[in-house]
């Protein structure tokens, strides 16, 4: 699996728009860009999941360049619930079972 | 939304002693696997688990750990002789399909293990 740098935390206020950056530079061909969401004491929570350009559904968008070697999630007007710890994977269709989870970004969202 | 049960929430037991961590996977799945996060700490792949074998296992998994699907809906986890360093939470997920990142994996909300 690819390895992926993001920041170890972020802060933000409620109702702004939140942009987590993901560099994934060994990125693969068939490798797919994806993230979780983790809120304290409970598991991790599948949000979105992208090969190139542009994902978006209900939670979140995803925003990925042509070159593919970095990705973001883009929150819509944070809120207070939104504080969790997200985390980007990279990894190939066929790949293995096992999700390697980084350390994350732990987003504080302030009032 | 069908979600992925665990019990019980909290477990404390003694050094030495035997534990099982019990799951509930959603019901149309068809591979299981067992994550730990270790308070503050990254969370780590244990095992995963399709046809009624184990398809893949980490390091961590040493012979001190079994999982068994003993009925066509619980999945658990024994660990046979529990030490300090195995507190933890233990997250179970379930996925329709084997391909960890195409097929989106489906976690509960985990076991507290305390070890005395």
């Amino acid at each position: 699996l690819a390895k992926t740098t993001q920041p170890i935390s972020m802060d933000s206020y409620e109702g702004q728009e939140v942009n987590i950056t993901c560099s994934h530079n060994n990125i693969a061909t068939n490798d797919y860009i994806t993230w979780y969401q983790q809120f304290p004491s409970q598991g991790p929570r599948f949000i979105i999941q992208g090969y190139k350009t542009k994902v978006t559904n209900e939670v979140a968008s995803l925003f990925i360049p042509a070159d593919r070697k970095s990705s973001t999630l883009s929150l819509p007007r944070v809120s207070l619930s939104d504080t969790a710890v997200y985390y980007c994977l990279v990894g190939a269709g066929d790949s293995s079972y096992k999700l390697i989870f980084g350390s994350g970004t732990r987003l504080l969202v302030r009032p | 939304e069908p979600e992925v049960t665990q019990t019980p929430s909290h477990q404390v037991t003694q050094m030495g002693q035997e534990v099982i961590l019990r799951c509930v996977p959603i019901s149309n799945h068809l591979y299981f696997y067992w994550y730990r996060q270790i308070l503050g700490q990254k969370v780590e792949f244990l095992v995963s688990f399709y046809n009624n074998e184990i398809s893949e296992k980490s390091e961590i998994f040493d012979d001190q750990f079994s999982v068994e699907r003993p009925d066509g809906s619980n999945f658990t986890l024994k660990i046979r002789s529990t030490k300090l360093e195995d507190s933890a939470m233990y997250f179970c997920a379930s996925s329709e399909g084997g391909t960890a990142i195409t097929d989106t994996q489906y976690f509960g909300p985990g076991t507290r293990l305390t070890v005395l």
